[in-house]
């Protein structure tokens, strides 16, 4: 049972037009979400993350939104870039103490985002 | 600033043999995880290290994997009796600390098991 999903595999935008790619949990106990971005033959490399007592954080041209009561977040990019272009993972964290085993990343499957010149 | 690394890049290795996988952490991060990416996947957790203690290693498959942190820093995951399905992209990751939410991966060792 897939707690992390991320129900696009792909997407394709215009260069300089917004890149929205979403996620979706089912375990409530999760309280840390990230995202990851993966270049081929390489290691995931982190982009932003977002507690679960706020419901949005910014950094530069990545906000990313939770919505705790509809166990969703989603990754704004904009404007897109070509150099966006990779696989992002969505992941969340538990701790020992909120039930979601320990401080372990489950991730979903990934959506590759590839942005058009 | 090294970052993490992760050696060999690449193994190639015949069905029942033994591997070796090594992860150097960023240096002063006390907590170390492994994953393992198998194709069209997201990670899957393996097993977490606080210091020289495995923590958490419910993510092991079965006991033919086994890792060890002796000093608290490097860390190395041992595969026996490899099987085909063993094949997949092995990550390592460390942050600051076990409760430190920001995790930050190697390259990863890409293992094929013929």
């Amino acid at each position: 049972d897939q707690q992390v999903k991320q129900n696009s595999p792909s997407l394709s935008v215009q260069e300089g037009r917004i890149s929205i790619l979403n996620c979706d949990y089912t375990n409530s106990m999760f309280d840390y979400f990230l995202w990851y971005k993966k270049y081929p033959a390489e290691g995931p490399t982190f982009l932003i993350s977002i507690s679960s007592i706020k419901d949005k954080n910014e950094d530069g041209r990545f906000t990313v939104f939770l919505n705790k009561s509809a166990k969703h977040l989603s990754l704004h990019i904009v404007p897109s870039q070509p150099g966006d272009s990779a696989v992002y993972f969505c992941a969340a964290r538990g701790t020992p103490y909120s039930g979601a085993g320990s401080y372990q990343l489950t991730f979903g499957k990934g959506t590759k985002l590839s942005v058009i010149p | 600033g090294a970052g993490v690394s992760q050696t060999p890049s690449n193994k190639v290795t015949e069905k029942g043999k033994y591997v070796e996988l090594r992860c150097d952490p960023i240096s002063g991060h006390t907590a170390l995880y492994w994953y393992r990416q198998s194709l069209g996947q997201g990670p899957e957790f393996l097993i977490y290290f606080q210091g020289t203690g495995a923590a958490d290693d419910s993510g092991l498959p079965n006991d033919r994997f086994f890792a060890v942190r002796p000093e608290g820093s490097v860390s190395t995951l041992k595969i026996q009796r490899t099987e085909r399905g063993d094949s997949a992209v092995y990550l390592c990751a460390s942050s600051l600390g076990a409760a430190q939410e920001t995790q930050y991966f190697g390259p990863g060792t890409r293992l094929l098991v013929l």
